[in-house]
C-alpha cells in the first residue's frame, strides 16, 4: 500500500508560521476524520500532536494545529520556536482493501527552524 | 503513567525468527488495540499490524502479511509480534503503540531495533 505524501522539508524562522500538507485517497484521509500528526525528534519515540484532523492531546501546545479540506490534511506551527525542529509524519486510518483496518502514515517532513 | 517498554530485538540471520515483546503498564492493557510500527534506518514510520483489545481481530502491512504474527496476553499486559522468514529489509526500530480509540497510535514505547544481516 502506498504511502501517505508529505512535502519532503520545510522551514521556518523563529516566530513565523508554517504549514505541512499531506495528501491521501478517499480511502483514508479523504473518507475519514481520523488524520493525525506526530513529531519526532532524533533518536526519540514519535510523539502524538494532533488526532481527528484537528484536536489536540492534553498537554500539547496550541501553537499546533490541524485541518483537512479533501484528500489532504494540513498541520500548522504557528510561532515557531528552535524545539519545534524534528519530523513530522501524518497518520490515517485507510479502508483499503489491501489493508482494511489499519494504519497509513505519511513519508514524513522535516521541519528546520532557521 | 502510560509506558510501553519493548524488548527481543537483535541481530538475525536472513530467514531467520525473532519474537519481539512490549510490556505495558499505567493503564488498563485490556481495553486497548495494540500496534506495532516501524521505522528503518533513517526512513519515515511504517504501520505493520495492529491487534483488537480480545484479539478476535488483526491486521497486517501487505509487507510483512504471511510472515509475522501479532498476539497479546492480557493476563500479563502484554503484545508480541513473532517475526519468521525474515529478510534484510525488515530491518528496523520496532515500536509498540496504544490504540487510542482503535486505530490512532497515541502512547508509544523506545522502540526495538531488529537487524536482519548475515
Amino acid at each position: 500500500q502506498s504511502a501517505l505524501t508529505q512535502t519532503a522539508s520545510v522551514s521556518g524562522s523563529p516566530g513565523q508560521s508554517i504549514t505541512i500538507s499531506c495528501t491521501g485517497t478517499s480511502s483514508d484521509v479523504g473518507g475519514y476524520n481520523y488524520v493525525s500528526w506526530y513529531q519526532q525528534h532524533p533518536g526519540k519515540a514519535p510523539k502524538l500532536m494532533i488526532y481527528d484532523v484537528s484536536n489536540r492531546p492534553s498537554g500539547v501546545s496550541n501553537r499546533f494545529s490541524g485541518s483537512k479540506s479533501g484528500n489532504t490534511a494540513s498541520l500548522t506551527i504557528s510561532g515557531l520556536q528552535a524545539e519545534d525542529e524534528a519530523d513530522y509524519y501524518c497518520s490515517s486510518y485507510t479502508s483499503s482493501r489491501v489493508v482494511f483496518g489499519g494504519v497509513l502514515f505519511g513519508g514524513g517532513t522535516k521541519l528546520t527552524v532557521l | 503513567e502510560v509506558q510501553l517498554v519493548e524488548s527481543g530485538g537483535g541481530l538475525v540471520q536472513p530467514g531467520g525468527s525473532l519474537r519481539l515483546s512490549c510490556a505495558a503498564s499505567g493503564f488498563t492493557f485490556s481495553s486497548y488495540w495494540m500496534h506495532w510500527v516501524r521505522q528503518a534506518p533513517g526512513k519515515g514510520l511504517v504501520w505493520v499490524s495492529r491487534i483488537n483489545s480480545d484479539e478476535s481481530s488483526t491486521s497486517y502491512a501487505d509487507s510483512v502479511k504471511g510472515r509475522f504474527t501479532i498476539s497479546r496476553d492480557n493476563a500479563k499486559n502484554t503484545l508480541y509480534l513473532q517475526m519468521n522468514s525474515l529478510r534484510a529489509e525488515d530491518t528496523a526500530v520496532y515500536y509498540c503503540a496504544r490504540g487510542y480509540r482503535g486505530h490512532i497510535p497515541d502512547y508509544w514505547g523506545q522502540g526495538t531495533l531488529v537487524t536482519v544481516s548475515s
